[in-house]
């Protein structure tokens, strides 16, 4: 199986401030139909996940820009480029490279 | 609106059985791989199962096998999740979401596997 490990853990950031999580895998998430399929989700407090970027740097229908996805092969950043409240969530990376589906632990941003 | 419902949720002893169900709408149900993930009280996401759009193809987390089974009807627009032979770690709210991306994901149903 393929490991997805996500840091930082816990990441407090000032509003209107830069946040940037990073995901490393554990082998190349390049398929082989040359596709890269690394996502990342936003879990708020109470809610189900929610699609932000699929296939490395794709924001999927209604995300705002100041989300946006990087990397390639085994290392991988999402990045927020002003937090706004309403950013106060748990991300996770997901590979769909590879059954079975992995995810990353989790990083919590919050406000400082 | 492209929705998923999921449904069937309940507390159950160990070793019980049970049943879970996600109606789809707004979109084209049968054109689209469907997952089920779960999460357990105050834990990471986990993906658990997925099955291809025909249902010819299924794929499931090794914590699962032989115990739950993933199917679909095209024609109801319908997933499902057997469970059976639960254990207290199966104790989670679990999501259905859509294709392998899961860029749509329903509320959640929640399993608790308790005596």
């Amino acid at each position: 199986d393929i490991l997805m490990t996500q840091t930082p853990l816990s990441s407090p950031v000032t509003l209107g401030q830069p946040a940037s999580i990073s995901c490393r895998s554990s082998q190349s998430l390049v398929h082989n139909d040359g596709n890269t399929y690394l996502s990342w989700l936003q879990q708020r407090p109470g809610q189900p996940p929610r699609l932000l970027i699929y296939k490395i740097s794709n924001r999927f229908s209604g995300v705002p820009d100041r989300f946006s996805g990087s990397g390639a092969g085994t290392d991988f950043t999402l990045k927020i480029s002003r937090v706004e409240a309403e950013d106060v969530a748990v991300y996770y990376c997901m590979q769909g490279t590879q059954f079975p589906v992995t995810f990353g632990g989790g990083t919590k941003v919050e406000i400082k | 609106d492209v929705q998923l419902v999921e449904s069937g949720g309940d507390l159950v002893q160990p070793g019980g059985s049970l049943r879970l169900s996600c109606e789809a709408s707004g979109f084209t149900f049968s054109s689209f791989w469907m997952s089920w993930v779960r999460q357990a009280p105050g834990k990471g996401l986990e993906w658990v199962a997925n099955i291809k759009n025909d249902g010819s193809q299924k794929y499931y987390v090794d914590s699962v096998k032989g115990r739950f089974t993933i199917s679909r009807d095209n024609a109801k627009n319908s997933l499902y999740l057997q469970m059976n032979s639960l254990r207290a770690e199966d104790t989670a709210v679990y999501y259905c979401a859509r294709g392998v991306t899961v860029d749509i994901w329903g509320q959640g149903t929640v399993v608790t596997v308790s005596s």
